[in-house]
């Protein structure tokens, strides 16, 4: 039992590439959601989705975009990116939003 | 506007002795409180909860209070082990119709447990 795996580890990527961050769980959690963890601000949710194809915004999500095609995979992507998004990144899952939320080990960006 | 705070960013402890970290919210929609803990280069694991109608909850050497007319809470631990020396996150959730759950950290707490 995996549980909530993220990749990639690391990723340093050029202002306006794009990227796709990968997020998968075995556990057939209904809910996942993305988290940025910047210095001294703590975690902010972009996304989350409350089962396969129902997507809604969190407090950060400009720059961002998530679909949910299955129940397993929630991805996060970065169409154009900016250094501002220079963060590491976490999903979660859980099996209804009410409950205690499971997280992946992260993924950390710079975008030069 | 922030609204879960820890005020406290680092909190050092004797081993053996108690460690409080505290936690204020404003928004008095939020209904359900957690704790998570993270060590460096993991992601956040989740430590204890309290739901709004209750005001502690305990969980072997943790303890977790609320005080609702104060919007306040606070995770005791006892006795404190070197192994809990790692970053301490609060968070609260507020149902927002729906499936719609909402959870809001605040910027958490370094806490260090000295042998």
């Amino acid at each position: 039992n995996a549980g909530v795996t993220q990749t990639p580890k690391f990723q340093v990527l050029k202002t306006g590439q794009s990227m796709t961050l990968q997020c998968a769980q075995d556990m057939n959690h209904e809910y996942m959601s993305w988290y940025r963890q910047d210095p001294g601000m703590g975690l902010r949710l972009i996304h989350y989705s409350v089962g396969a194809g129902i997507t809604d915004q969190g407090e950060v999500p400009n720059g961002y975009n998530v679909s949910r095609s299955t129940t397993e995979d929630f991805p996060l992507r970065l169409l154009s990116a900016a250094p501002s998004q220079t963060s590491v990144y976490f999903c979660a899952s859980s099996w209804r939003g009410s409950q205690p939320q499971h997280f992946g080990d992260g993924t950390r960006l710079s975008i030069l | 506007d922030q609204q879960v705070k820890q005020n406290s960013p680092s909190l050092s402890v004797q081993e053996g002795r108690i460690s409080i970290l505290n936690c204020d919210y404003t928004n008095s929609m939020f209904d359900y409180f957690l704790w998570y803990k993270k060590y460096p280069a993991e992601g956040p694991t989740f430590l204890i909860s309290i739901s709004s109608i209750k005001d502690k909850n305990e969980d072997g050497r943790f303890t977790v209070f609320l005080n609702k007319s104060a919007k306040h809470l606070s995770l005791h631990i006892v006795p404190s082990q070197p192994g809990d020396s790692a970053v301490y996150f609060c968070a609260a959730s507020a149902w927002s119709g729906g499936s719609n759950y909402k959870l809001t950290f605040g910027k958490g707490t370094l806490l260090t447990v000295n042998p």
